[in-house]
């Protein structure tokens, strides 16, 4: 599976958009785009996943660009509950595994 | 739906013990996966289910881990016997369409060895 490259750590405020970014520069065609979060001491939480069109749902949205090599998950309104450990996952469709990496801690400040 | 559920919540335990984790899935899914967190590694794939088979479990570290999964709905991570090494946090997820599909997981087992 493709690696992928995200900022250690951003802040935002609260009520605000939270954008995180994320490269996958190496993703093949057939891999998809996943986001997971990790809230403190629990088990990873799935958000959202893209192949090639941007997707929206109830918890995010997830941009992914023309060239596939870059994505951006957005919470258009964050919150305190937010506050989270942020992981973009390539993966193929056979694939067993999910690389975590070591994702993005995004700190949501009152 | 009551989602991935894994018992026991905390576990601690001496060297040598026997530990025994536990993993209810999601109801319908016909995949379960054990992962393993610790601050050094990361998030790791110990094992693999399919339809209750073992597909991979590459990632099983020692002789001394094994997992089972005798129905749809329960699956048994085994550390006999237990190091403090192993002292980390284990995971159970599912999902309902093979290894490709999106997986949930559950709230882990934080397992501490002595």
């Amino acid at each position: 599976d493709a690696k992928t490259t995200q900022p250690p750590s951003m802040d935002c405020a609260e009520g605000r958009a939270a954008n995180l970014p994320c490269n996958h520069s190496t993703i093949s065609g057939n891999e998809y785009v996943y986001w997971y979060r990790q809230i403190h001491s629990q088990g990873p939480q799935y958000i959202i996943h893209g192949l090639k069109n941007n997707e929206t749902n109830e918890m995010a949205s997830l941009i992914i660009t023309e060239d596939r090599k870059s994505s951006t998950l957005i919470l258009p309104h964050a919150t305190l509950r937010d506050t989270a450990v942020y992981y973009c996952i390539v993966r193929g469709t056979g694939a067993n595994n999910l690389f975590f990496g070591t994702g993005t801690r995004l700190t949501v400040i009152p | 739906d009551a989602g991935v559920i894994q018992s026991p919540r905390h576990e601690v335990t001496e060297r040598g013990q026997e530990v025994t984790l536990r993993c209810k899935p999601i109801s319908g899914h016909n995949s379960l996966f054990w992962y393993r967190q610790t601050m050094m590694r990361g998030l790791e794939l110990l094992i693999y289910f399919n339809n209750n088979v073992p597909i991979d479990d590459s990632g099983m570290p020692e002789d001394r881990f094994s997992a089972k999964m005798p129905n749809a709905s329960f699956s048994t991570l085994k550390i006999q016997p237990s190091e403090p090494r192993d002292s980390a946090v284990y995971f159970c997820a599912s999902s309902s369409g093979g290894a490709g599909d999106t997986q949930y997981f559950g709230p882990g087992t934080r397992l501490t060895v002595l």
